[in-house]
């Protein structure tokens, strides 16, 4: 079945720097990918939605400076979160659509980022 | 815009079932999901049924969907311990759009 690879699974950074958080398709294309964050008390916020080749669509109250998309080919997208603050830590999981033709997205097994 | 509610919490005992319920306001879903997350990990989908389907059933999993109540439901038999976990209702009107989820609810199985 489709697999969706996200790296790094976990980070710690200090505050002000900037992280990458990659998503790959391993086995299938995605012109779709959608990032989400997932607050502590379990709900999931869609952030934004990777288009490749094209700029991402950002959620209404997501910064798109402060968290910038990249989906520079069919099976890779990234999501930097730059100058990073304490307020940035969270869980980041991202999707891709798989071709099934039903939108079912496969997501990757999340990233938890830590800033001190 | 569209909403899902599910309850937050359900506890059950070890080899009882476990019945998770979900409302959704759009009445242009088509597609209606479950996905269950374990802790630390991503969102791993169990089942979805297309909107003109009342009913699907997969070994111990059964969702029914009463779309005129736009209500959802997902039926564990004999609920095990490894099925501890926090399951996602949600629901998409297209193949195009963002799946809108709901809060999740956390299954706490007791042995």
């Amino acid at each position: 079945g489709a697999v969706v690879s996200q790296h790094p699974s976990r980070v710690i950074c200090k505050s002000g720097t900037s992280v990458k958080i990659e998503c790959r398709s391993l086995d299938f294309q995605a012109t779709t990918m959608f990032w989400y964050r997932q607050f502590p008390k379990q709900s999931l916020m869609l952030m934004a939605t990777s288009n490749e080749g094209s700029k991402a669509t950002y959620e209404q109250g997501v910064e798109k400076d402060k968290f910038l998309i990249n989906h520079a080919s069919l099976t890779l997208s990234t999501l930097t979160v730059t100058s990073a603050h304490p307020e940035d830590s969270s869980f980041y999981i991202c999707s891709a659509r798989d071709q099934s033709g039903a939108n079912v997205l496969t997501f990757g097994a999340g990233s938890r980022l830590t800033v001190l | 815009g569209e909403d899902v509610e599910q309850s937050l919490f359900l506890s059950v005992r070890e080899g009882d079932s476990s019945v998770i319920n979900c409302t959704y306001t759009d009445s242009s879903s088509t597609y209606l999901y479950w996905y269950k997350q374990e802790p630390g990990a991503g969102l791993q989908l169990l089942t979805y049924i297309f909107s003109n389907m009342d009913m699907k059933q997969d070994q111990r999993l059964t969702v029914l969907l009463n779309k005129k109540d736009k209500h959802l439901s997902l039926r564990i038999a004999d609920t095990q311990t490894g099925d501890s976990a926090i399951y996602f209702c949600a629901e998409s009107d297209s193949g195009n759009t963002p799946l809108v989820f709901g809060k999740g609810t956390r299954l706490s199985v007791i042995a």
